[in-house]
């Protein structure tokens, strides 16, 4: 169980084209998601968190009206990359879990490699 | 703040050879998560492990063995007998008492040659 679906697995656009990737908990509800961008060579960092039904959660220096972050039900979330440029392309996972709470895992999905030219 | 530090950043093997990933951490509460991914080149996380603060038994699965020592904060993660195929990056993680948020280290690649 605790199978998340992220789609695309790839994208390749131009400059200006805005990008919406989605992630799905597949067999379980995902009060919580998780939105992570990786540079190559790089660990994963955090974007944002999205709670259902409420607004996401940014980090420090990622931008909201760059990245919007929807999670409008228990078993998707998604990413609209607004107006992508060169420099957006990267690697972007999603995860999800049950709930906030300390002893509930996250579950990824396979990522997104995102590509603009 | 929670902090997590891999040292190695690439290491390199010989095929049947015993490799030890380091993963040292930091963190204030005294209730936390430890994990540990295997990232392929292909790009998914593949969980390997998770293990609470209160439970420092070590843990053997397979080729796969972690050393859990709250006394100086690591939790390594070694391969006997590496494979080609566990050639990847490997991601060391923590989650503490702020939710189930991940903390990662900085990954250390490992290369496997036969």
């Amino acid at each position: 169980g605790a199978v998340v679906s992220q789609h695309p697995s790839r994208v390749i656009c131009k400059s200006g084209t805005s990008v919406k990737i989605e992630c799905r908990s597949l067999d379980f509800q995902a009060t919580t998601m998780f939105w992570y961008r990786q540079f190559p060579k790089q660990s994963l960092m955090l974007m944002a968190t999205s709670n259902e039904g409420s607004k996401a959660t940014y980090e420090q220096g990622v931008e909201k009206d760059k990245f919007l972050i929807n999670h409008a039900s228990l078993t998707l979330s998604t990413l609209t990359v607004t107006s992508a440029h060169p420099e957006d392309s990267s690697f972007y996972i999603c995860s999800a879990s049950r709930s906030r709470g300390l002893n509930q895992p996250q579950h990824f999905g396979d990522g997104t490699r995102l590509s603009i030219l | 703040a929670q902090k997590v530090t891999q040292a190695q950043t690439e290491i390199s093997v010989v095929e049947k050879e015993d490799v030890t990933l380091d993963c040292v951490y930091e963190t204030r509460d005294t209730t936390y998560y430890l994990f540990w991914y295997k990232q392929p080149p292909s790009g998914e996380l593949v969980f390997l492990i998770r293990r609470n603060s209160f439970d420092e038994q070590n843990e053997i699965s397979g080729r796969y063995s972690w050393n859990f020592q709250k006394s100086t904060s690591s939790f390594n993660f070694t391969i006997t007998a590496s494979q080609v195929v566990d050639s990847a990056v490997y991601f060391c993680a923590l989650s503490a008492n702020a939710g189930n948020m991940l903390t990662f280290g900085g990954g250390t690649r490992l290369m496997v040659k036969p």
